[in-house]
């Protein structure tokens, strides 16, 4: 149980592009969903936190204009990486809670991959 | 706010020896304490976590882990390593009383050598 499915895992695309991923909890409800950032080699930065319905809360520093976070559905949040450039390369992680408070679990998607040429 | 420490950025271990990676950690506030293992282009899978009562805790594939509130302290440890349990392990903390946010250490390399 409690599997989140991170979508594309792998994409390459050209400098000035937009690019969705998609963040889907296969089987429960997540209340809220947190986006991560992986550079090579270090550990993941929270980006930002979205709970469904309402509009994402960002981290300090990070550009609420360039990372575009939707969570439409308690089963599915996407995170928009808009004008992307080379800089924009990295490893985006999802994760989902059901909720619970700060007990609450958090369940990881496999991460996507973003290349910028 | 809080951040994690953990000491060592790399640890080689030779198959069946023990293993202790560390893990210490600020806070002013009380949290919660968690391992999480990445393996390569994967995202990151629950090992085991503190939230409360008994501070040596069991998770999965015979880690355990020790929470030593004087010292600030989570470290995991595993009595016999096995080649899979090569990957990333990361530590993390989050507020007792906060809205689940990870603040994560800067991770360990664990290798195991046959």
């Amino acid at each position: 149980g409690a599997v989140v499915s991170q979508h594309p895992s792998w994409v390459i695309c050209k400098s000035g592009t937009s690019v969705k991923i998609e963040c889907r909890s296969l089987d429960f409800q997540a209340t809220t969903m947190f986006w991560y950032r992986q550079f090579p080699k270090q550990s993941l930065m929270l980006m930002a936190t979205s709970n469904e319905g309402s509009k994402a809360t960002y981290e300090q520093g990070v550009e609420k204009d360039k990372f575009l976070i939707n969570h439409a559905s308690l089963t599915l949040s996407t995170l928009t990486v808009t004008s992307a450039h080379p800089e924009d390369s990295s490893f985006y992680i999802c994760s989902a809670s059901p909720g619970q408070g700060p007990r609450g679990p958090q369940h990881f998607g496999d991460g996507t991959r973003l290349s910028i040429l | 706010a809080q951040s994690v420490t953990q000491l060592d950025s790399q640890v080689p271990v030779f198959e069946e020896a023990p293993v202790e990676l560390r893990c210490n950690y600020s806070s002013s506030v009380s949290v919660y304490l968690f391992w999480y293992v990445q393996y390569p282009n994967q995202g990151l899978q629950l090992l085991l976590k503190y939230l409360s009562g008994s501070t040596l805790v069991k998770g999965i594939n015979g880690f355990e882990a020790e929470f030593n509130k004087s010292q600030t302290s989570f470290h995991l440890r595993k009595p016999s390593v096995h080649i899979s349990d090569t990957a990333e392990y990361f530590c993390a903390v989050s507020e007792t009383g906060g809205a689940q946010k990870l603040v994560f250490g800067q991770g360990t390399r664990l290798t195991i050598n046959p």
